[in-house]
């Protein structure tokens, strides 16, 4: 059974600071990863992808991946109230996705 | 102005009825997928299709049904064998290939009378 795994949460940061998400997965024949944000109420959208070991900046959000540990993680600079919400895992399978249940992230003015 | 559409937003279901919530892209897109959201849970693939006129089941198909007639349609059915449809669903898109981005539309809340 393929898993990802994230923390439920919820994250708590002040507004300004880096929020750090992070996110494990079990299929080792994973070779991309998605994080998706959702509001409450809302659909998912596609912050990032990446494919390769080391970091991807994009703005003030910055996924960092690392398959030797089967790890991913997103890392939020200057965090804005409005970055409130869920923070969901993907990584690719054969044909599908499978996603991790996500992480809840408040960031406090 | 490219995007999926799901209709309708809301839908309410009587016990031992068929509903069909509608999913629509206009990304040219080969892949097709619907998933399943309960509060506080993931995402549950019930049904994805790669290629019109072929889906494959996915982690929780019992009591749904899907077609693919159209590569723009991906029309799924709620039957009344599924005892607890009360969710959000989520209809998505790609191109072909599992490491290709997937797009969500804006979902259809179902609830149970």
């Amino acid at each position: 059974q393929k898993e990802v795994e994230q923390n439920s949460g919820p994250l708590s940061v002040p507004e300004g600071a880096i929020a750090s998400l992070n996110c494990t997965y079990s299929d080792r024949v994973s070779q991309s990863f998605f994080w998706y944000r959702q509001y409450s109420g809302k659909s998912p959208e596609l912050i990032m992808s990446i494919y390769s070991n080391g970091d991807k900046e994009d703005g003030r959000f910055t996924a960092q991946l690392n398959k030797a540990s089967q790890y991913v993680s997103l890392l939020i600079r200057d965090s804005q109230p409005s970055d409130s919400a869920t923070y969901l895992c993907a990584a690719a399978g054969y044909s599908t996705l499978t996603f991790g249940k996500g992480t809840m992230l408040l960031v406090s003015p | 102005d490219g995007g999926i559409t799901q209709s309708p937003k809301y839908l309410f279901r009587k016990e031992g009825q068929n509903v069909t919530l509608s999913c629509e892209q206009n990304l040219n897109h080969d892949a097709m997928y619907w998933y399943r959201q309960d509060p506080g849970q993931g995402l549950r693939l019930i049904y994805y299709s790669q290629i019109v006129n072929d889906f494959q089941k996915g982690d929780i198909a019992e009591g749904y049904s899907v077609s693919r007639e159209k590569k723009e349609s991906f029309p799924l059915t709620v039957t009344s064998a599924q005892k607890n449809p009360t969710a959000f669903y989520l209809c998505a898109s790609s191109r072909a290939g599992s490491a290709e981005t997937q797009y969500f539309g804006p979902g259809t809340r179902l609830l149970v009378l």
